[in-house]
């Protein structure tokens, strides 16, 4: 059973940069898996924000592109997120997730319980 | 990118009714890469269908999925206590993958 738990800072400010880990067990992040990272807030309901592959590949959301660093640890089987310039509307519970994308089918399979984080001063 | 609409918004029925949820693509997408996932409060969404009509390992066959193109739904039936909930549909054929903005099911 794959278990992805997310952490990082619950408060970031305007203008500033938000990181988040999310670990990985039960699995190898060296998988055939994309990982992605999605977020959910009040406004928006669920937004993708990018996907990474272990070789470091990624693909994100062009309407978060310029502002998302998507990361991989092997070593640490972890993954990693940076969004930089951040404002309110940034505000939302993020999750990261596994994509199933290696047979006919893709879907997410695995979620993280989610963090969230608030952009205030 | 593909915009998913689903209805209705909200969904206000009883327990042992049946629930029918849409979701409708802006363009045709393959059933291979539509899914629904059900969120309770304060969880992360949870995959109940994949590829349209599969279900997930675990979910019991009163939820049931179909269509095709532009056209998806999702069936519910038998509507148990734990089944008032959110639902969304999620497309994976075309980057960016979108999700619908959700449909909630209520307890009339």
């Amino acid at each position: 059973q794959v278990h992805l738990q997310e952490s990082g800072p619950g408060l970031v400010k305007p203008s500033g940069t938000l990181s988040l880990t999310c670990a990985v067990s039960g699995g190898s992040i060296s998988s055939t898996n994309w990982w992605s990272w999605v977020r959910q807030s009040p406004g928006k309901g669920l937004e993708w924000i990018g996907e990474i592959y272990h070789s470091g590949s990624t693909s994100y959301n062009p309407s978060l592109k310029s502002r998302v660093t998507l990361s991989v640890d092997k070593s640490k089987n972890q993954l990693s997120l940076k969004l930089s310039s951040v404002t309110a509307a940034d505000t939302a519970v993020y999750y990261c997730a596994r994509d199933e994308s290696s047979g006919y089918y893709s879907y997410f399979d695995y979620w993280g319980q989610g963090i969230l984080v608030t952009v205030s001063s | 990118e593909i915009v998913l609409t689903q209805s209705p918004g909200t969904l206000s029925l009883s327990p042992g009714q049946s629930a029918t949820l849409s979701c409708r693509a802006s363009q045709s997408i393959s059933s291979s890469y539509l899914a629904w996932y059900q969120q309770n409060p304060g969880q992360a969404p949870r995959l109940l269908i994949y590829g349209a009509f599969r279900r997930a390992t675990g979910i019991p066959d009163r939820f049931s999925g179909s269509g095709s193109g532009t056209d998806f739904t999702l069936t519910i039936s038998r509507l148990e206590p734990e089944d008032f909930v959110v639902y969304y549909c999620q497309q994976y054929h075309t980057s960016p993958w979108t999700f619908g903005q959700g449909t909630k099911v209520e307890i009339k």
